[in-house]
């Protein structure tokens, strides 16, 4: 089955700085690639998603960018907020079956 | 407001009981899943439907049972037999077949063991 890393699985950053996660992927099959953002003790929301046929997405403040070839996705958030402070994961796989990342703790400092 | 309601949000059960976590959504969809959160694990797909009367094993489905018999209704019952029940789990939802598949998460049941 599909397996993904997420890396790292804390970032602490200055307000204003930019964060960058990242993930890799086992599964070539794999077309679908949403991100999802957890805030403390709600469900995770979809924040942005790329599909395998686009190599960059970018939605204001947010940017995702897929590599295919070497199986790997990142996540960009630019001038950071404190209201970015929250558990970040990566996914992957097909509309009808996603397998999460381990999730990453983002802080961002005041 | 449309949305995945999960309850209870706080359940504690001693060892040896079956507990049911009921998840309910009105968006129409169609298909429907369970997760376990664990700390520093992500989430792990317990079981999940695609539509009513029919459902999957996900990757640790072991202790672990499901219905599906309304579209809106998808609860999970978790049994004796799973060895570590203690966890957070989240139900979801997304419109299913050729949809986008963006999941929908409802808040979310704390299940302790004690």
């Amino acid at each position: 089955g599909e397996n993904v890393e997420q890396h790292p699985s804390t970032l602490s950053v200055q307000e204003g700085d930019s964060a960058v996660i990242k993930c890799t992927y086992s599964d070539s099959a794999s077309n679908y690639f949403p991100w999802y953002k957890q805030e403390l003790g709600k469900g995770p929301q979809l924040i942005i998603d790329i599909r395998s046929n686009v190599g960059e997405k970018k939605d204001q403040r947010i940017a995702v960018t897929l590599n295919k070839t070497a199986k790997h996705f990142s996540l960009h958030i630019t001038e950071t907020q404190p209201e970015d402070s929250a558990v970040y994961f990566c996914s992957s796989g097909s509309a009808r079956q996603l397998t999460f990342g381990s999730g990453t703790q983002l802080t961002v400092l005041p | 407001d449309g949305g995945i309601t999960q309850s209870p949000k706080y359940l504690f059960r001693k060892e040896g009981q079956n507990v049911t976590l009921s998840c309910e959504q009105n968006l129409n969809h169609d298909a429907m899943y369970w997760y376990r959160q664990d700390p520093g694990q992500g989430l792990r797909l317990i079981y999940y439907s695609q539509i009513v009367n029919d459902f999957q094993k996900g990757d640790i489905a072991e202790g672990y049972s499901v219905s599906r018999e309304k579209k809106e209704s998808f609860p999970l019952t978790v049994t004796s037999a799973q060895k570590n029940p203690t966890a957070f789990y989240l139900c979801a939802s997304s419109m299913g077949g050729t949809g986008r598949g963006e999941l929908f998460f409802g808040e979310g049941s704390r299940l302790t063991v004690l």
